[in-house]
């Protein structure tokens, strides 16, 4: 089945850089668009950007860019987002989700946690 | 681009209908049909409930309808069940190739 599964929670110091992957199974990774969210403890989801996998094309939101890189590496199915300069208000669960029937499969999350 | 206006809050009895509205502008809601609405339950990812204004993915309940009229679209939850209460946001695609997520509905059933 079509699935996504991203990497495991991370702690941050400020100022400090994170990646964080989305593996994609049972489909053909180029074929669709991988997007980014987050959504901050207690808050609702925030659009990051979205990278499609079959040519390397980015959007990212305006609040983001110049902070967020989206990559991909087309023979591991994964998907990538680096986002630099952390501070506090990073800490968020990070979701990545495929473009297909509206953003039809999402992975887990993946909890950062910014601290000093 | 400002998030997309959601009321913060909807309940309704079960059995009732209830409807979420998402309020836009020209350049995103009212310039395509690319609305779609999510579900999110505590802790877990979203799950898409409604996508392209109208349609609906396969293994979702026919009492989830969506529809748009001008720069505001629009989830009625037809038939309320308990487990229908959660967080709704709607999302659309805009003129300039970005997303925009509504604000957030937290749905109560009484």
């Amino acid at each position: 089945q079509v699935q996504l599964v991203q990497s495991g929670a991370e702690v941050k110091k400020t100022g400090a850089s994170v990646k964080v992957s989305c593996e994609a199974s049972g489909y053909t990774f180029s074929n669709n668009e991988i997007y980014w969210m987050r959504q901050a403890p207690g808050q609702g989801l925030e659009w990051m950007g979205w990278i499609s996998p079959g040519n390397g094309d980015t959007k990212y939101s305006q609040k983001f860019q110049g902070r967020v890189s989206l990559t991909r590496d087309i023979s591991a199915s994964t998907a990538f987002m680096e986002l630099s300069s952390l501070i506090f208000e990073d800490t968020a669960v990070y979701y990545c989700a495929r473009n297909g029937g509206g953003l039809g499969v999402w992975g887990q999350g993946t909890t950062v946690t910014v601290s000093s | 681009q400002s998030a997309l206006t959601q009321p913060a809050s909807v309940s309704g009895s079960p059995g009732q209908s209830i409807t979420i509205s998402c309020a836009g502008t020209s350049s995103d809601v009212g310039a395509y049909n690319y609305v779609s609405w999510y579900q999110q339950l505590p802790g877990k990812a979203p799950k898409v409930m409604v996508y392209d204004v109208s349609a609906r993915p396969s293994g979702v309940s026919n009492r989830f309808s969506g529809s748009k009229s001008g720069n505001t679209a629009s989830l009625t939850i037809s038939g309320l069940q308990a487990e229908d209460e959660a967080d709704y946001y709607c999302c659309s695609y805009t003129r300039s190739r970005t997303v925009v997520f509504g604000t957030g509905t937290r749905v109560t059933v009484l």
